[in-house]
């Protein structure tokens, strides 16, 4: 039971931009702990994508960036490419169950 | 270039146990935070666990008691010995380097725990 909600599923056109959001609690995302993105090509492990709310990782497109405000944060893919067909996940730390949590995860299809 | 290879998988009847390995190169385990995460299948990721580079330890909930993770620092790997295994362990298990977030990620080896 996931304590970060996403949507299902986003879609868009290529070119088009999608946002994806990240809903926490104040135990969370609202207590001032980042969040931080991965992307999960099908039938491959899960790769950094935006770490400490809003910063990419070496050889992550400038396509992909990230924010965080109160108890939400948001990931923005810009120039939509079929690549980029994958499923996404934040990831924060919750202090009252003292675990580092993921979302729910948000599957993203181009159309 | 940093490498993280799982292994130590495979279908176990529930309450059996098993060890996973991680074995790095390219980095040194004991200097940093390893953790362990899984993914069931068609499902979401779950931190597993954490092991600091002062050995301190953490589990979710849902193994506590159960898992222990730990490192051979003269083998440069992670180890994962999971006992009292059910059913909802089923998952792959992945094998990352770090704590707040996860930048090195191994390709996962599956468990499946069933009679």
């Amino acid at each position: 039971q996931s304590v970060l909600t996403q949507p299902p599923s986003v879609s868009g056109a290529p070119g088009q931009r999608v946002i994806i959001s990240c809903t926490g609690t104040s135990s969370n995302i609202g207590a001032g702990y980042d969040v931080h993105w991965y992307q999960q090509l099908p039938g491959t492990a899960p790769k950094l994508l935006i770490y400490g709310n809003s910063n990419r990782p070496s050889g992550v497109p400038d396509r992909f960036s990230g924010s965080k405000s109160g108890t939400s944060a948001s990931l923005a893919i810009t120039g939509l490419q079929a690549e980029d067909e994958a499923d996404y996940y934040c990831q924060s730390y919750d202090s009252s169950l003292r675990a580092y949590v993921f979302g729910t995860g948000t599957e993203v299809a181009v159309l | 270039e940093v490498q993280l290879v799982e292994s130590g998988g495979g279908l176990i009847q529930p309450g059996g146990s098993l060890r996973l390995s991680c074995a790095a190169s390219g980095f040194t385990v004991s200097t940093n935070y390893m953790s362990w995460v899984r993914q069931a299948p068609g499902k979401g990721l779950e931190w597993v666990s954490v092991i600091y580079s002062d050995g301190t330890t953490y589990y979710a909930d849902s193994v506590k008691g159960r898992f222990t993770i730990s490192r051979d620092n003269s083998k440069n790997t992670l180890y994962f010995q999971m006992n009292s295994l059910r059913a909802e362990d089923t998952a792959v298990y992945y094998c990352v380097r770090g704590s707040g977030y996860y930048y090195d990620w191994g390709q996962g080896t599956l468990v499946t725990v069933s009679s």
